[in-house]
């Protein structure tokens, strides 16, 4: 079964350095997303990106976040300057059409802590 | 935006036993998503459900769109169904609004 995968798996930087999460969607899915949670807490959505444009985002997503589809196959979220409440596991999702009653496929997650 | 409510917030059975756990939203959803976070952080989907029953093995789930609630069946649990359970929806937005899940530990 095809599934959306991420790398790093892990990723430990200092407060103020930049850092890029990956995500391979599943192939035929045209709508992505990135949803956060940080520990202990709930999942929230940050951003949903189609036809390399950024589609709906939260109030959370604001200027040191920022998305890309740099190739045919990956899906990035760049943190400009990290920050200690950045630290959390991050999810890359996908959805084969995008409408709003589909299944999104999550991925399994980058955890990463800022120092 | 829509409000998700997750209840039991934590609940701790022993091996075999049956449960429920149940979600209640505040308005008509377009999607409706349960998932088991496992003890590493990862999200598994167990069903897509805006309404209506499905079942997977030990596991099954209900959705009555005009209440506003769904609801997860673990039959003869298990050690590894330990975890997480979140439910997710959507409305008129793509953005899936998650619950604030149930702790599931179950012990042998």
């Amino acid at each position: 079964e095809p599934e959306v995968t991420q790398t790093p798996s892990h990723q430990v930087t200092q407060m103020g350095q930049e850092v890029i999460l990956r995500c391979v969607p599943i192939s035929n899915h045209l709508y992505f997303y990135w949803y956060r949670q940080i520990l202990g807490q709930k999942v929230e959505f940050l951003v949903s990106f189609y036809n390399n444009e950024i589609s709906e985002k939260s109030e959370i997503f604001d200027d040191q976040f920022s998305v890309e589809r740099p190739d045919g196959s990956n899906f990035t979220l760049k943190i400009r300057s990290t920050k200690l409440e950045d630290s959390a596991m991050y999810f890359c999702a996908s959805s084969e059409v995008g409408t709003r009653g589909e299944t999104q496929y999550f991925g399994p997650g980058t955890r990463l802590l800022v120092l | 935006g829509i409000q998700v409510e997750q209840s039991p917030p934590d609940l701790i059975l022993q091996e075999g036993a049956n449960s429920t756990l149940r979600c209640n939203f505040s308005d008509s959803v377009n999607n409706l998503q349960w998932f088991h976070q496992n003890p590493w952080g990862q999200l598994i989907n167990l069903f897509y459900i805006p309404s209506g029953t499905k079942q997977n093995g030990r596991l099954s789930a209900t959705t009555v769109a005009t209440e506003r609630y769904s609801l997860l069946y673990i039959s003869s649990s298990q050690t590894t169904d330990s975890g997480v359970y979140f439910c997710a929806v959507n409305t008129g937005r793509r953005a899936l609004t998650f619950g604030s899940g149930t702790r599931l530990q179950v012990q042998p």
